[in-house]
């Protein structure tokens, strides 16, 4: 069966590192794959959407990258804030725009 | 823009009864919308998919009897728990995708707590 799983359930930093969080997935060969961050009793906001085809994308402090060899994804949050601290979840996704999503990372950014 | 909202934001409803969530994507059409169950400390699981005009797919383990889903126009679809029961409780937020744009994207709604009695 298809299965999710990410690298930690709580990752602590010092403010100003660079955070990284994994995702990785087997029995599954997704089109794309999407970060998301859950702040508590909150939906899910939209980050990053990276394609098969694509090996590593950017916005601001944020980098994504996406090894389908490994079957795995990497998130990068430099120069990290405290205003970082959230659950940072990731999400596969086939052609059928169906989202599975993993179990989360909670991130505390230390000041 | 993509902002999705979700009314109630949280229900308190006594055992039996039955409760119905809107989801609304204010500033853009969405074909397809979605609906997740979280429970504390788990991630999301998917309940059911939603198009508009035509009926909802549930998946494995959904109750379509329990949970209706109506997608009646681009802009709204809704979620009613029926003869909701304590085990029932959980936080229930929804998704909605583009029509135009980035249609692989999903932009979610702020979540709706149900606390059954």
């Amino acid at each position: 069966s298809q299965k999710i799983e990410q690298n930690s359930e709580a990752l602590n930093i010092q403010e100003g590192k660079t955070a990284t969080l994994t995702c990785n997935y087997t029995n599954y060969s997704p089109a794309y794959l999407q970060w998301y961050r859950q702040d508590p009793g909150r939906g899910p906001v939209f980050l990053l959407l990276i394609r098969e085809n694509e090996k590593e994308k950017r916005k601001e402090r944020l980098k994504v990258t996406f090894d389908t060899t490994l079957k795995q994804s990497l998130f990068h949050i430099t120069a990290s804030q405290p205003a970082d601290s959230a659950t940072y979840l990731c999400a596969l996704s086939g052609s059928a725009r169906q989202l599975t999503f993993g179990s989360g990372t909670q991130l505390t950014v230390l000041p | 823009g993509a902002v999705v909202s979700q009314h109630p934001s949280w229900v308190i409803c006594k055992s039996g009864t039955s409760v119905k969530i809107e989801c609304r994507s204010l500033d853009f059409q969405a074909t397809t919308m979605f609906w997740y169950r979280q429970f504390p400390k788990q991630s999301l699981m998917l309940m059911a998919t939603s198009n508009e005009g035509s009926k909802a797919t549930y998946e494995q383990g959904v109750e379509k009897d329990k949970f209706l889903i109506n997608h009646a126009s681009l802009t709204l679809s809704t979620l009613t728990v029926t003869s909701a029961h304590p085990e029932d409780s959980s936080f229930y937020i929804c998704s909605a995708s583009p029509t135009q744009g980035y249609t692989d994207t999903q932009y979610f709604g702020p979540g709706t707590r149900l606390t059954v009695l």
